[in-house]
């Protein structure tokens, strides 16, 4: 079974439509991030969460709001959808205490496409 | 303001050759690469990290080199074999604002031509 599992794995939605992507980790960590990869920028964070009572904004939050509803569980939500949050969507886990530093492990991505 | 860029947004290397990936950085407050390697329709796989505080670091095929003084990292894969086409992504964490997070570079699409 996989550690970081995301639902769904892809998703069509209309404009103005909210939608809630969803993230579970087997793997015990403190941490869990989300980030959007669109063509040509590599990964960037949307928002990440150091444990249950701390959320914390990314490089391109607007637009976006998460709940860390269990040390396991952490949703990304898109309030009102628009096309240019059309692009794969990546949950990712890490724990200092591993001791392996920041080394981050990543689910299988949801496509989200927004027409 | 890009970070972490990787000028080479593809490569092409013929099987049992090295593929050398290359990548650029400007925060002094990052201590701490990472390489990922990503298949399509999956996520972002873990390969091989390095600490400032060493130079070299190897696991079986894949060597990162970093070079501090020029803010410049380098992923080794010899030989390289056409199961390792996909693509490459470097990353960063450190201090200051970098604490706990990653800072990714535009990926390298490598392609290993049997």
């Amino acid at each position: 079974d996989a550690d970081v599992t995301q639902t769904p794995r892809n998703r069509i939605t209309k404009t103005g439509k909210r939608i809630m992507l969803e993230c579970s980790q087997t793997k015990g960590h403190d941490r869990m991030y989300w980030y959007r990869q669109d063509p040509g920028l590599g990964l960037r964070l949307i928002y990440y969460s150091f444990d249950v009572k701390d959320i914390n904004k990314g490089e391109i939050s607007d637009g976006y709001s998460v709940s860390r509803q269990a040390q396991a569980k952490f949703s990304l939500s898109l309030e009102s959808a628009i096309p240019n949050q059309t692009a794969l969507y990546f949950c990712a886990t890490s724990d200092l205490s591993t001791g392996e530093g920041e080394t981050q492990y990543f689910g299988p991505g949801t496509r989200l496409l927004v027409l | 303001d890009q970070q972490v860029k990787q000028n080479s947004p593809s490569l092409s290397v013929q099987e049992g050759r090295i593929s050398i990936l290359n990548c650029d950085y400007t925060n002094s407050m990052f201590d701490y690469f990472l390489w990922y390697k990503k298949y399509p329709a999956e996520g972002p796989t873990f390969l091989i990290s390095i600490s400032s505080i060493k130079d070299k670091n190897e696991d079986g095929r894949f060597t990162v080199f970093l070079n501090k003084s020029a803010k410049h990292l380098s992923l080794h894969i010899v030989p390289s074999q056409p199961g390792d086409s996909a693509v490459y992504f470097c990353a960063a964490s450190g201090w200051g604002t970098s604490y706990g997070k990653l800072t990714f570079g535009q990926g390298t699409i490598l392609t290993v031509h049997p």
